[in-house]
C-alpha cells in the first residue's frame, strides 16, 4: 500500500460525458502528480501540482483539467469525453523535495 | 526530452538474477536515472534510482556506465513476485520541485518457476 488512494476504481461512461477522478496523496506530500496509461502508449505524464500551483505539464487535452485543494487532495476533470480517453489514470505523489514518487491504484475508465 | 531504449521483454528463471538494460545516449549531465516497475494490475512502484556511482537498495542494484550512457538494473535472485513490466526514467533535473519523469514503455519481465 504505497498510502496513495484514488475514487473510483472503476468507472463507465458514455462519450460526450464529463467525469472527476479523485486523488489523495500520502500524508505529507507536497505534490501530486497525474498519469494516462493506455495500451498502445504506455505511461503518459499529464499534469503536476506542488501545494496547490500547478508546476509542470504534459500531454495533459484541453478538454481535461485538474486542480490541487487546500487540503492536498487533488481532481482531475476530464469532459466532453472519447472512445480514445478509454484509460487507467493514475495519481502519485512526492514529497516537496524527495526524488520518490509514489502511486496510486489508478481508475479505470472505459468510455463507451 | 531525453529518452531511454529498454527491450520489449525479457524472460528469466526463479532464483537466477536478472540483468535489465536501459540505454540513455541523450543524457544530460545532471539527470537522474531512475527505475519503477509495474505489477500487473498495480500502479508502479519504485525501485532504485541514482546519478553516477553504482547504487544497492534492498529491492536492486543499479550498475551506470561510467560514460552514463546506459544503465543496468540487476535483480539478484529473481522471485516469481518480480515479474512486472520495468521502466527506466530520466528526471529531468529542473530547479524547484518540477519534478517531471519521462517514461518510455519499458521492458515486461517474465519469470520462469
Amino acid at each position: 500500500d504505497s498510502g496513495v488512494t484514488q475514487t473510483p476504481k472503476h468507472l463507465i461512461t458514455a462519450t460526450g460525458q464529463r467525469v472527476t477522478l479523485r486523488c489523495s496523496p500520502r500524508s505529507g506530500d507536497l505534490s501530486v502528480y497525474w498519469y494516462q496509461q493506455s495500451l498502445d502508449q504506455g505511461l503518459q505524464f499529464l499534469i503536476q501540482y506542488y501545494n496547490g500551483e500547478e508546476r509542470a505539464k504534459g500531454n495533459i487535452l484541453e478538454r481535461f483539467s485538474a486542480q490541487q485543494f487546500p487540503d492536498l487532495h487533488s481532481e482531475l476533470n476530464l469532459s466532453s469525453l472519447e472512445l480514445g480517453d478509454s484509460a487507467l489514470y493514475f495519481c502519485a505523489s512526492s514529497a516537496g523535495t524527495e526524488e520518490t514518487q509514489y502511486f496510486g491504484p489508478g481508475t479505470r475508465l472505459l468510455v463507451l | 526530452d531525453a529518452k531511454t531504449t529498454q527491450p520489449n521483454s525479457m524472460e528469466s528463471n526463479e532464483e537466477e538474477p536478472v540483468h535489465l538494460p536501459c540505454n540513455h545516449s541523450t543524457i544530460s549531465g545532471t539527470d537522474y536515472i531512475h527505475w519503477y516497475r509495474q505489477l500487473p494490475s498495480q500502479g508502479p512502484e519504485y525501485v532504485i534510482h541514482g546519478l553516477t556511482s553504482n547504487v544497492n537498495n534492498r529491492m536492486a542494484s543499479l550498475a551506470i556506465a561510467e560514460d552514463r550512457k546506459s544503465s543496468t538494473l540487476i535483480l539478484h535472485r529473481a522471485t516469481l513476485r518480480d515479474a512486472a513490466v520495468y521502466y527506466c526514467i530520466l528526471r529531468e533535473n529542473n530547479a524547484g520541485n518540477n519534478r517531471k519523469l519521462i517514461w518510455g514503455l519499458g521492458t515486461s519481465l517474465a519469470v520462469n518457476p
